[in-house]
């Protein structure tokens, strides 16, 4: 059965230092999204992506954060100059079309000392 | 926005026992899932429901969406049932995006 996978399972960088977070969204999916769930609490939406571009992102997504899709099967999340407070699991979703089930990734643990 | 209320948050059960999770909706949704975050973290999708009723095994998921509200039916526990469950919408305001409700933990003891 097709499934989203991330890489790494569990990354841990020092603050101030640029991570990526590397995702292979189901082969024919269109839809690509990025979530994150701060340790104990809720999972939040990040980022989408269709066609090459952002569709949506929320508040949490700032300058800080970008995506990149650099070739026909990865989705990246770019964190620049991470803080103690990115430290989070980091999920990456993807969909066939708009308004459908949501497959999840098994999540990318990031750790920022 | 929407908002998303699960019940109960906590829920503690011997094995072999049956459960019903319950997450209301506060506004029409065109996508309605559930998961399970395993203890290491991870998500499982259980069922896409935005209406009508499924199963898979042991679990069974119930979707009213006129007067909104979904329940999870977890039958005959097992411990590899412990962990977190999640329900999250999207609504028709909220394209792209999934909103999460803050889940129900729970436990199944042997």
């Amino acid at each position: 059965e097709p499934e989203v996978t991330q890489t790494p399972s569990h990354q841990v960088t020092q603050m101030g230092q640029e991570v990526i977070l590397r995702c292979v969204p189901i082969s024919n999916h269109l839809y690509f999204y990025w979530y994150r769930q701060i340790l104990g609490q809720k999972v939040e939406f990040l980022v989408s992506f269709y066609n090459n571009e952002i569709s949506e992102k929320s508040e949490i997504f700032d300058d800080q954060f970008s995506v990149e899709r650099p070739d026909g099967s990865n989705f990246t999340l770019k964190i620049r100059s991470t803080k103690l407070e990115d430290s989070a699991m980091y999920f990456c979703a993807s969909s066939p079309i708009m308004n459908t089930e949501a497959f999840f990734g098994q999540g990318t643990r990031l750790t920022v000392v | 926005g929407i908002q998303v209320e699960q019940s109960p948050p906590d829920l503690i059960l011997q094995e072999g026992a049956n459960s019903t999770l319950r997450c209301n909706f506060s506004d029409s949704v065109n996508n309605l899932q559930w998961f399970h975050q395993n203890p290491w973290g991870q998500l499982i999708n259980l069922f896409y429901i935005p209406s009508g009723t499924k199963q898979n095994g042991r679990l069974s998921a119930t979707t009213v969406a006129t007067e909104r509200y979904s329940l999870l039916y977890i039958s005959s526990s097992q411990t590899t049932d412990s962990g977190v469950y999640f329900c999250a919408v999207e609504g028709w305001d909220s394209n792209y995006q999934l909103i999460w409700g803050a889940g129900t933990k729970l436990i199944i003891k042997p």
